[in-house]
């Protein structure tokens, strides 16, 4: 397997644009997150899927955050409008369930909002 | 609300040098302790999976330590190189909730040759 595969892995955008993060969990793997890694926080959990379904999105940081997982392959993070303090990098990780099982992280997309 | 504090924060010790830092947890709903080392401008990578208490593991010069009922976990490395240098990340998945991770922030090494 691949791994997980996260695109674009660099993105420079302006203010007010929209941005789409994806993300390729690896196959088999039921549980996909989205963690964003900054200065000040760290890395910080955004959202989480089980089986596509979202189960918790309590660290969307506000409603110009969305995700999506529209089958067992692939997800995307989309940030309408950006604005400067969204600039971090983005990692998408996936799972299979069990809390002893390892998580394994994508390499992760590079965000810069001018 | 669950918490997962390492320390210390960061560390700069001299090639050659062992060292260890901690990584502490709630003792109450334990099922596993993870830790990640987390090189600059890379991904998070998995060391270990720690799941009984009293366990050790080991990967090459590092080594971890776990103790469930007093909520705490070390992480040793032997013989510091400058290519140990990163964050060591340790995590708490919570019970009934998949694989959800609750990372600490994490303890940043410097090796210095």
């Amino acid at each position: 397997d691949a791994g997980v595969i996260q695109s674009p892995r660099h993105e420079v955008t302006e203010m007010g644009q929209e941005v789409t993060l994806r993300c390729k969990p690896i196959s088999g793997h039921d549980y996909l997150f989205w963690y964003r890694q900054t200065m000040m926080r760290g890395l910080e959990l955004l959202i989480y899927f089980n089986n596509n379904v979202p189960i918790d999105d309590s660290g969307m940081p506000e409603d110009r955050f969305s995700a999506k997982m529209p089958n067992a392959s692939f997800s995307t993070l989309k940030i309408q409008p950006s604005e400067p303090r969204d600039s971090a990098v983005y990692f998408c990780a996936s799972v299979g369930g069990l809390g002893t099982d390892t998580q394994y992280f994508g390499p992760g997309t590079r965000l810069t909002v001018l | 609300i669950l918490n997962v504090e390492q320390s210390p924060q960061s560390l700069h010790v001299q090639e050659g040098d062992s060292t260890n830092f901690t990584c502490s947890f709630p003792s109450s709903n334990f099922y596993a302790l993870h830790w990640y080392r987390w090189e600059t401008a890379k991904s998070p990578e998995a060391l270990f999976v720690m799941t009984l208490n009293g366990d050790e593991k080991k990967k090459g010069r590092i080594s971890a330590t776990l103790n469930t009922k007093e909520g705490y976990s070390y992480l040793y490395i032997k013989g510091s190189q400058p290519e140990d240098s990163a964050t060591y990340l340790c995590a708490f998945p919570i019970y009934n909730q998949g694989g959800k991770l609750i990372f600490g922030q994490g303890t940043e090494l410097s090796v210095k040759p």
